[in-house]
């Protein structure tokens, strides 16, 4: 069964440092997103993106964070400079693009701690 | 701003018996909603949906319930089985079937399905 692969499964990083989170969608899936959960919490909306533009983002997602989709199968978000609370499962998932009541598929995560 | 609340957020059940898991929500504009289960160190797996135009969805064990005049949807698994044990979380969103798709998810609630 295809899936969304996320890597790494565990991202260690210190307070100011860039980090690149990686997915692989769904081959075929055209619509792509971020979410992410801080321990305890619901799991929140970053960003969608879809046509190599984003579509939505919330207040989250700031000028620090950035997505991108380098190639025909990776899709990746970036945070420049890493805070304390940014720690947090991060989350991809992708969306078929054909019918409109579908689910989206999610990766297993990037446990990312910022110390 | 809670647009989508469980106010459950653990519930345990016999192996064999019913489990009811409620959500909430309040924003109107809602129209596709989403169950997904969620195990440790994973990311959420979809499990069920239901569009607004419909109350009812069976999938095997697995029944979602909408009334919309009530803003209340919940999820029915029967029989339980102790597999079942994970987060399950409650998900929705204004399904125009483009891009803009996002998914508010409830906080969850931890489901205890006992031998």
């Amino acid at each position: 069964e295809p899936e969304v692969t996320q890597t790494p499964s565990h991202q260690v990083t210190q307070m100011g440092q860039e980090v690149i989170l990686r997915c692989v969608p769904i081959s075929n899936h055209l619509y792509f997103y971020w979410y992410r959960q801080i321990l305890g919490q619901k799991v929140e909306f970053l960003v969608s993106f879809y046509n190599n533009e984003i579509s939505e983002k919330s207040e989250i997602f700031d000028d620090q964070f950035s997505v991108e989709r380098p190639d025909g199968s990776n899709f990746t978000l970036k945070i420049r400079s890493t805070k304390l609370e940014d720690s947090a499962m991060y989350f991809c998932a992708s969306r078929d693009h054909k019918a409109p009541n579908t689910e989206a598929f999610f990766g297993q995560g990037t446990r990312l701690t910022v110390v | 701003d809670q647009q989508v609340k469980q106010n459950s957020p653990s519930l345990s059940v016999q192996e064999g018996r019913i489990s009811i898991l409620n959500c909430d929500y309040t924003n109107s504009m809602f129209d596709y909603f989403l169950w997904y289960k969620k195990y440790p160190a994973e990311g959420p797996t979809f499990l069920i949906s239901i569009s607004s135009i419909k109350d009812k969805n069976e999938d095997g064990r697995f029944t979602v319930f909408l009334n919309k005049s009530a803003k209340h949807l919940s999820l029915h698994i029967v029989p339980s089985q102790p597999g079942d044990s994970a987060v399950y979380f409650c998900a929705a969103t204004i399904n125009s079937g483009g891009s803009n798709y996002k998914l508010t998810f409830g906080k969850g609630t931890l489901l205890t399905v006992n031998p």
